[in-house]
């Protein structure tokens, strides 16, 4: 059966600092596995998605992700954090059929 | 383009009373549709989806329902709201390819008093 897990409920980092939102997976066919960022009382907004093409895979607002298939892992990087990537993120594996299993996500801190 | 519209914004129903959120797409032809649950803190619970008109799947028992009765309008429902039905509704649609991510709408906030 597919899952997500997200390591880490709460990141907090320092504005300019590294973003590093850790995302492993578990399933049993090759994954197209998605981030999405959600800001308070908005909807899920795509940040990026894999889908089996290039590896490393580059976003909106300079997020990017790295599949390792190794590693069963998709953790999302920024490199320097802004105030206004403060926000939910979620990572999600697709199901046969196009549902989704979303992670429990992350909240991203951004301190001045 | 593809627009996805969910209404209302926010919602005070008395427990007891029904319910009836409403979400629609625009620029799209034979959408798959979602409806997700986001309780306060928590991840995102599917509740129901749609590949087709009048084609419901449920994903968990409860005191909901829905149903599309158009191929770009999905509602959810409720004849008697509990205090538990309180949370954030989203919507959201997906286009065919199993590789195409889900796309959402703003959200509805629920409160049950």
């Amino acid at each position: 059966a597919q899952s997500v897990t997200q390591l880490g409920s709460h990141v907090s980092v320092s504005e300019g600092a590294l973003v590093l939102l850790r995302c492993n997976y578990s399933s049993s066919v090759p994954p197209y596995l998605f981030w999405y960022v959600q800001y308070p009382n908005q909807g899920l907004q795509l940040l990026l998605k894999y889908t089996s093409a290039a590896t490393l895979v580059k976003g909106i607002n300079g997020f990017e992700a790295e599949f390792k298939k190794s590693e069963t892992s998709f953790h999302l990087t920024k490199p320097s954090a802004h105030m206004s990537d403060a926000a939910e993120y979620f990572c999600a594996v697709s199901l046969q059929g196009g549902k989704l299993i979303f992670g429990q996500g992350t909240e991203l801190s951004v301190k001045p | 383009s593809q627009t996805i519209h969910q209404w209302p914004a926010t919602l005070v129903q008395p427990v007891g009373s029904p319910l009836s959120l409403e979400c629609t797409v625009e620029g799209t032809s034979n959408p798959n549709l979602y409806w997700y649950r986001q309780a306060a803190g928590r991840g995102l619970q599917l509740l129901f989806y749609s590949v087709g008109i009048g084609q419901i799947s449920s994903e968990v028992p409860q005191n909901l329902s829905a149903s599309r009765p158009q191929d770009r309008q999905f509602i959810l429902s409720s004849k008697k709201l509990l205090l538990s039905d309180s949370g954030f509704y989203l919507c959201a649609w997906r286009g065919p390819g199993s590789n195409q991510p889900q796309h959402f709408g703003d959200g509805t906030r629920l409160s049950i008093l």
